[in-house]
């Protein structure tokens, strides 16, 4: 079954840094999306992507994220200067075609750690 | 504003027995619910999904779920625990007026399954 896959599975930076988080969603996918999980709280919402824009972002994405599809094939996240409230889990997820009905598939996440 | 609530943050069964894993929603629109799974190190895997349609949903592993308008839940169950069933389970909410998801997580349920 095809899988989102992310890399690295465990990024450690320190504060201030630039990282990036790639993301290679499933292939036939046109809709992806980043969440993040801060240890021991939810799963946050942070931006959704389609047609090489963003479609929607919470308010924790701010002018220090970014995200791109610079190949057809990754779908990175940045973090232009990192913070140690940045410190969390990151998921990338894909869906095929737009629709609540659609479910999500996950990556099994890069674990971001700010030093 | 959709949320959902997950009412336990931790549920501790026997292997054998039945699985109850509680959650109520909160939403403006008809919504899209979602059960998540997730295992140590592991991304989020779909369980299943309500999207208007039956009422009571199958998924996979032998879990099922029951939407209830009128109690607003959608609590997960499973006759028979087994211990490859100790994971994090998340509730999930999508929105269905919106074309593009921005799913909406509760805070986890954590099962123990004890021999």
């Amino acid at each position: 079954e095809p899988e989102v896959t992310q890399t690295p599975s465990h990024q450690v930076t320190q504060m201030g840094q630039e990282v990036i988080l790639r993301c290679v969603p499933i292939s036939n996918h046109l809709y992806f999306y980043w969440y993040r999980q801060i240890l021991g709280q939810k799963v946050e919402f942070l931006v959704s992507f389609y047609n090489n824009e963003i479609s929607e972002k919470s308010e924790i994405f701010d002018d220090q994220f970014s995200v791109e599809r610079p190949d057809g094939s990754n779908f990175t996240l940045k973090i232009r200067s990192t913070k140690l409230e940045d410190s969390a889990m990151y998921f990338c997820a894909s869906t095929i075609a737009s629709g609540s009905n659609q479910p999500q598939h996950f990556g099994d996440g890069t674990r971001l750690s700010i030093l | 504003a959709q949320s959902v609530t997950q009412l336990d943050s931790h549920v501790s069964v026997s292997e054998g027995t039945p699985v109850l894993l509680r959650c109520n929603y909160s939403s403006s629109y008809s919504p899209s619910l979602f059960w998540y799974v997730q295992h140590p190190n592991k991304g989020l895997q779909l369980l299943l999904k309500y999207t208007s349609a039956a009422t009571l949903v199958k998924g996979i592993n032998g879990f099922e779920a029951e939407f209830k308008k009128s109690e607003t839940s959608f609590h997960l169950t499973k006759p028979s625990a087994h211990m490859s069933d100790a994971a994090e389970y998340f509730c999930v909410v999508s929105p269905m007026n919106t074309g593009f998801q921005k799913l909406v997580f509760g805070t986890g349920t954590r099962l123990l399954v004890s021999p």
